[in-house]
């Protein structure tokens, strides 16, 4: 398996723009989650869903930020209108097990989108 | 208010040199906490999982322990290499009943000199 695939690898874009990052879960894994990681806050946890559904989303910062998983096998995180201090490297991981929350399941972190917005 | 303080924020050793990160949790109730190891550009791969009842876990050059009374937990490596070279996290998560939520470090930077 490829593991967890994530595009693009890196995203410059303007202020004002529309930003898609996605993510491509390991096949069978049941839950994926989506963090942002900056020098300042460390790694934050966006979103998860479980089985396509979304959980829990308390950590997205403002609805500028969107989710959305259509099936199994594909998720995307839509920054709409993009910030500068929306730069960050955006992760996509994604655990084994149907369990809703999931508990003790190892997270398989893709490679990371690195998003600057000037 | 639940949070993970790691130390120190960054580390400078010697290829061959053991070395210990730390990591202290209020976090609670507490469910497992994770040790991540992050190579620069890359995302964050699983080091060791340990539930409450697990003082140390091992995996290869890696030890992590537990003492869930003090709420410490540290991260042994023995025999340092240069691939050990890499940001370390620590992640503790809340028990099931508050959603099973993760509590970030802000980690501790590793680098091995030869």
């Amino acid at each position: 398996d490829a593991g967890v695939i994530q595009s693009p690898r890196h995203e410059v874009t303007e202020m004002g723009q529309e930003v898609t990052l996605r993510c491509k879960p390991i096949s069978g894994h049941n839950s994926l989650f989506w963090y942002r990681q900056t020098m300042m806050r460390g790694l934050e946890l966006l979103i998860y869903f479980n089985n396509n559904v979304p959980i829990d989303d308390s950590g997205m910062p403002e609805d500028r930020f969107s989710a959305k998983m259509p099936n199994a096998s594909f998720s995307t995180l839509k920054i709409q209108p993009s910030e500068p201090r929306d730069s960050a490297v955006y992760f996509c991981a994604t655990t084994p097990g149907a369990s809703i929350p999931p508990t003790c399941g190892e997270q398989y972190f893709g490679p990371g989108t690195r998003l600057t917005v000037t | 208010k639940n949070q993970v303080e790691q130390s120190p924020q960054s580390l400078i050793i010697l290829e061959g040199k053991n070395c210990t990160l730390q990591c202290n949790y209020t976090v609670s109730p507490f469910s497992n906490l994770r040790w991540y190891k992050q190579d620069t550009g890359r995302g964050p791969v699983s080091l060791t999982i340990m539930t409450f009842s697990e003082n140390t876990k091992s995996n290869g050059r890696y030890t992590a322990t537990l003492d869930a009374d003090t709420k410490q937990s540290s991260l042994h490596i023995t025999a340092s290499q240069l691939s050990d070279s890499a940001s370390y996290i620590c992640v503790v998560r809340l028990s099931m009943e508050y959603g099973n939520k993760l509590v970030f470090g802000a980690g501790t930077i590793l680098r091995v000199k030869s």
